[in-house]
């Protein structure tokens, strides 16, 4: 079983669209989660970062993240044809892992005119 | 203020040779990682640096990968020996301290063996 688990996708959606990514995982140290975007043969660029359960949010995007379920979420509100890009989720257990992200495996998310 | 750069961004060898890929953190960054994209997977941890000093390598291969980050000038990753299978995309992250921040990726340098 793989440590953080990620519906690849892909997804479509029209614009205007809410759109909802998720992972699960399943190593309960995880402390600090992160969505990433990323764009075709681009590097990952940071979107979100949290380190509690609860809601955040940043505009059109809210990050959510339910430790007790192992869960965690992205949604964008109002997507747009720009959001189209693949998102990864990934997650750090800090202490002695500190800088060693686990990444989902990505949901290629377009979003059509 | 620049981004983490890497280069070359495209780099094609034949089975034997040896890559060398370049990373240059963010400027205040001293902490370097190292990732790899193979082709329809997530990034996978290979290596996490200091100044001088490899903090994490669980993610490094065992053979014929290696990795510094010297006091002065980029962080190297090194594959000797390269196969087919080293295809993947490589990229590199810095942060200015992993205790309060997360990490920004570079482009990444697309790895081609022959």
């Amino acid at each position: 079983q793989k440590e953080v688990e990620q519906d690849p996708g892909p997804l479509s959606v029209p614009e205007g669209a809410i759109v909802s990514l998720n992972c699960t995982y399943s190593n309960s140290a995880f402390q600090y989660f992160m969505w990433y975007r990323q764009y075709s043969r681009k590097g990952p660029e940071l979107l979100m970062y949290t380190y509690s359960s609860g809601n955040k949010e940043d505009g059109r995007f809210t990050a959510q993240v339910d430790k007790s379920s192992k869960y965690i979420s992205l949604f964008i509100r109002d997507s747009q044809p720009s959001d189209s890009a693949t998102y990864l989720c990934a997650m750090e257990a800090g202490g002695t892992s500190y800088g060693k992200l686990t990444f989902g495996q990505g949901t290629i998310l377009t979003v059509h005119p | 203020n620049a981004g983490v750069m890497q280069n070359p961004r495209h780099l094609v060898r034949r089975r034997g040779q040896e890559a060398r890929l370049r990373c240059s953190p963010m400027k205040g960054h001293s902490h370097v990682y190292w990732y790899r994209q193979l082709p329809e997977e997530g990034l996978k941890f290979m290596v996490y640096l200091q100044k001088e000093n490899i903090i994490d390598e669980s993610g490094m291969p065992k053979e014929r990968f290696s990795a510094e980050f010297p006091k002065e000038g980029p962080s190297i990753l090194r594959i000797q020996q390269v196969v087919r299978g080293d295809s993947a995309a490589y990229f590199c992250a810095s942060s200015p301290d992993p205790n309060q921040e997360t990490q920004y990726f570079g482009p990444g340098t697309r790895l081609l063996v022959l």
